[in-house]
């Protein structure tokens, strides 16, 4: 049974540049949510993909965009990166009408230069 | 809205004894407490959780209390082992899988043989 899998596994960019990051859910699993994590902290939402649609949004601003596939994988999208940007991002995944536990992937730790 | 407050931020014990971490959150809608353990370079890993309606919850050396009143949610690990040496995260969700996690800062467990 293949878990939450996440690529790359790392990836450096510069400042302005856009990046796309990309989420497998665990097998049956139909929702995703994404995390980032700065060093030091607890994972922070970004936001959750059900149903090819963006259900709930945290406090990140529009240059974090996602989608979601009809085959339940999931993209997040980062354009105009930041140095402040620089963290571990995580994908987790759920199946949304009968359980409530969220499965974390691996991440993909972003360097922005 | 919720806010998750956790202590200590590091924790040292020796092997075989007792390591509790607690919790408290601050929206009274939160239903559902995981716990996840992240090791180093990789995502975190749910290790048990509960839900508003149990008081207690137990699995082998693992055991989650809730008090709802006070809003506290404690993790205790028995036994410990040099390999439950992570870092260990609480969170709180007000709508379970549908919903997003608010995450604690963090505890470093470090358990010395």
């Amino acid at each position: 049974d293949a878990g939450v899998t996440q690529s790359p596994t790392h990836l450096i960019k510069t400042r302005g540049q856009q990046v796309t990051l990309r989420c497998s859910p665990k097998s049956g699993h139909d929702t995703v949510s994404w995390y980032q994590q700065a060093l030091g902290q607890g994972p922070q939402f970004i936001f959750q993909y059900y149903e090819e649609e963006e259900r709930q949004r945290g406090n990140f601003p529009d240059r974090f965009s996602g989608h979601q596939f009809p085959n339940y994988s999931s993209e997040l999208n980062v354009n105009a990166l930041l140095l402040g940007d620089s963290a571990l991002y995580l994908c987790a995944s759920s199946l949304r009408v009968t359980s409530v536990e969220q499965f974390f992937g691996p991440g993909t730790r972003l360097t922005v230069l | 809205g919720e806010n998750v407050e956790q202590h200590p931020s590091t924790l040292s014990v020796q092997e075989g004894d007792s390591a509790v971490i607690k919790c408290t959150y601050s929206d009274s809608a939160s239903n559902y407490f995981p716990w996840y353990k992240q090791e180093l370079g990789k995502g975190p890993q749910l290790i048990i959780d509960i839900r508003s309606n149990v008081g207690e919850k137990k699995d082998q050396r693992i055991a989650v209390t809730l008090n709802k009143t006070a809003k506290h949610f404690s993790l205790h690990i028995t036994e410990t082992q040099p390999e439950d040496s992570a870092v260990y995260f609480c969170a709180a969700s007000i709508r379970g899988s549908q919903g997003n996690l608010i995450f604690g800062k963090g505890t470093k467990l470090s358990v010395k043989p």
